[in-house]
């Protein structure tokens, strides 16, 4: 039983560029959220998708875009590129209802030069 | 504005003792709260849970542990093996449970 998968695990970018992350869900799971991770802190919500709509956001700003597809796996993209979007960006899925713990993938390494 | 707490960065314990994790949050809403375990390199691992109707729940040898009156949680590992090393997170939620808010995270060191 395949867990959450991301999508590449290591990414390099200059300031201004644009980058896409990719996610699968873990099987049976149809919510996907996604953090941002910097260096010592804990993950920071970006946003939550559920039945392809964005269901609710944290404080990021519209650069930071998503989508979630049919089969529940999800995109994150992000535009204009600044140094400090530098951190692991981190994937996790769960089941809809109350008291679901989310499960996560490995991340997204995105270094910004 | 951080809601959820992790005041120790650190902490070392010898093997075979208790090691006990702590954590504080703002939020009275909160309904349901996590602890996380994650290595390097990997993606934070769901080690265990408790709703806010409970004040303990235990899975072999982890305990989780709510006092809603303080807004605290603690976990305790007993006893400590050396593959416990790794950070910790814990994190809470309102009931919608859309958004985790996650602490800074403690770095447990589980000496042989």
């Amino acid at each position: 039983d395949a867990g959450v998968t991301q999508s590449p695990t290591h990414l390099i970018k200059t300031r201004g560029q644009q980058v896409t992350l990719r996610c699968s869900p873990k099987s049976g799971h149809d919510t996907v959220s996604w953090y941002q991770q910097a260096l010592g802190q804990g993950p920071q919500f970006i946003f939550q998708y559920y039945e392809e709509e964005e269901r609710q956001r944290g404080n990021f700003p519209d650069r930071f875009s998503g989508h979630q597809f049919p089969n529940y796996s999800s995109e994150l993209n992000v535009n204009a590129l600044l140094l400090g979007d530098s951190a692991l960006y981190l994937c996790a899925s769960s089941s809809t209802g109350a008291d679901q713990p989310q499960h996560f993938g490995d991340g997204t390494r995105l270094s910004i030069l | 504005d951080q809601q959820v707490k992790q005041n120790s960065p650190s902490l070392s314990v010898q093997e075979g003792r208790i090691s006990i994790l702590n954590c504080d949050y703002t939020n009275s809403m909160f309904d349901y709260f996590l602890w996380y375990k994650k290595y390097p390199a990997e993606g934070p691992t769901f080690l265990i849970s408790i709703s806010s109707i409970k004040d303990k729940n235990e899975d072999g040898r982890f305990t989780v542990f709510l006092n809603k009156s303080a807004k605290h949680l603690s976990l305790h590992i007993v006893p400590s093996q050396p593959g416990d090393s790794a950070v910790y997170f814990c994190a809470s939620t309102l009931q919608t449970g859309n958004q985790f808010y996650f602490g800074t995270g403690t770095s447990l060191t589980v000496i042989p």
